[in-house]
C-alpha cells in the first residue's frame, strides 16, 4: 500500500514568516513529487513539482526533496493571508508517462494569521 | 482557454435515482480521472482512463461506472446512488507526454448530496 503522509494541521503561521509543510512517502521507488494548493471549496491547482534531490525555488515557494529519507517539503517565504489554504502533497511512481501513478496525501491546512 | 468542465456543479438527489456527472476537457489529454474528496479522507481516486476505450478502477470504484468513448469526455455514472456517495467530486486530466506529465488539471468540482 503506497502511502503519502501529511500532518493535517491546522498549521498557523504569522504573516511574513516562513511556512514549512512536510510530507513523507512510503514507496522508495517514487520518481516525481508535486505540491497542489486547494482553497476552500475550490479545486486543487499545481504550484510546484520536483524530480531531483535538493531544493527547487519558484518565487516565494521552495520545494525540498530528500529521496534517501523519503521526505519532501514546501517552504513558503513571506507568508501572506492569501496563502491560507490546504496543501496537498502528491507522489508519482513515474518519472514520466502520466498521472496514473499519482498518490495524494490528505493535505495540510495552513492558516496565515495577519 | 484550457479547462476541464464538469456538470452539474451542485446536485441533490434521492437514493436509487440514476445520475451522470459529465466531464469534458479541451486540452487533448490522454489521461482522465475521477476523484471524490471527503473531510478527513482526502482525495480518493474512483476510476481513471489512460485513453479512449481504456478505463481502470481506482481506490474506491464501488457504486460507480465510467466510459471513455471520446478523448475529451469522461462521464461518471452512479447507477443507484446511496447516501454514502454524498461527496465532492473532481474530474481531472493530464497529458501522458512531455516534461511535467504528473500535473493534473482539475475541474471545478461537483457537490453531490444523496438523500
Amino acid at each position: 500500500q503506497k502511502e503519502v503522509e501529511q500532518n493535517s494541521g491546522p498549521l498557523s503561521v504569522p504573516e511574513g514568516a516562513i511556512a514549512s509543510l512536510n510530507c513523507t512517502y512510503s514507496d522508495r521507488g517514487s520518481q516525481s513529487f508535486f505540491w497542489y494548493r486547494q482553497y476552500s471549496g475550490k479545486s486543487p491547482e499545481l504550484i510546484m513539482f520536483i524530480y531531483s534531490n535538493g531544493d527547487k525555488e519558484d518565487g516565494r515557494f521552495t520545494a525540498q526533496l530528500n529521496k534517501a529519507s523519503q521526505y519532501v517539503s514546501l517552504l513558503i517565504r513571506d507568508s501572506q493571508p492569501s496563502d491560507s489554504a490546504t496543501y496537498l502533497c502528491a507522489v508519482n511512481k513515474w518519472a514520466g508517462g502520466g498521472a496514473d501513478g499519482l498518490t495524494f496525501g490528505k493535505g495540510t491546512h495552513l492558516i496565515i494569521q495577519p | 482557454e484550457a479547462q476541464v468542465t464538469q456538470n452539474p456543479r451542485y446536485l441533490i438527489t434521492v437514493t436509487g435515482k440514476k445520475l451522470t456527472v459529465t466531464c469534458s476537457q479541451n486540452m487533448n489529454h490522454e489521461y482522465m480521472s475521477w476523484y471524490r474528496q471527503d473531510p478527513g479522507l482526502g482525495l480518493r481516486q474512483i476510476y481513471y482512463s489512460m485513453n479512449v476505450e481504456v478505463t481502470d478502477k481506482g481506490d474506491v470504484p464501488e457504486g460507480y461506472k465510467v466510459s471513455r468513448k471520446e478523448k475529451r469526455n469522461f462521464p461518471l455514472i452512479l447507477e443507484s446512488p446511496s447516501p454514502n456517495q454524498t461527496s465532492l467530486y473532481f474530474c481531472a486530466s493530464s497529458s501522458r507526454t512531455g516534461v511535467n506529465t504528473g500535473e493534473l488539471f482539475f475541474g471545478e468540482g461537483s457537490r453531490l448530496t444523496v438523500l
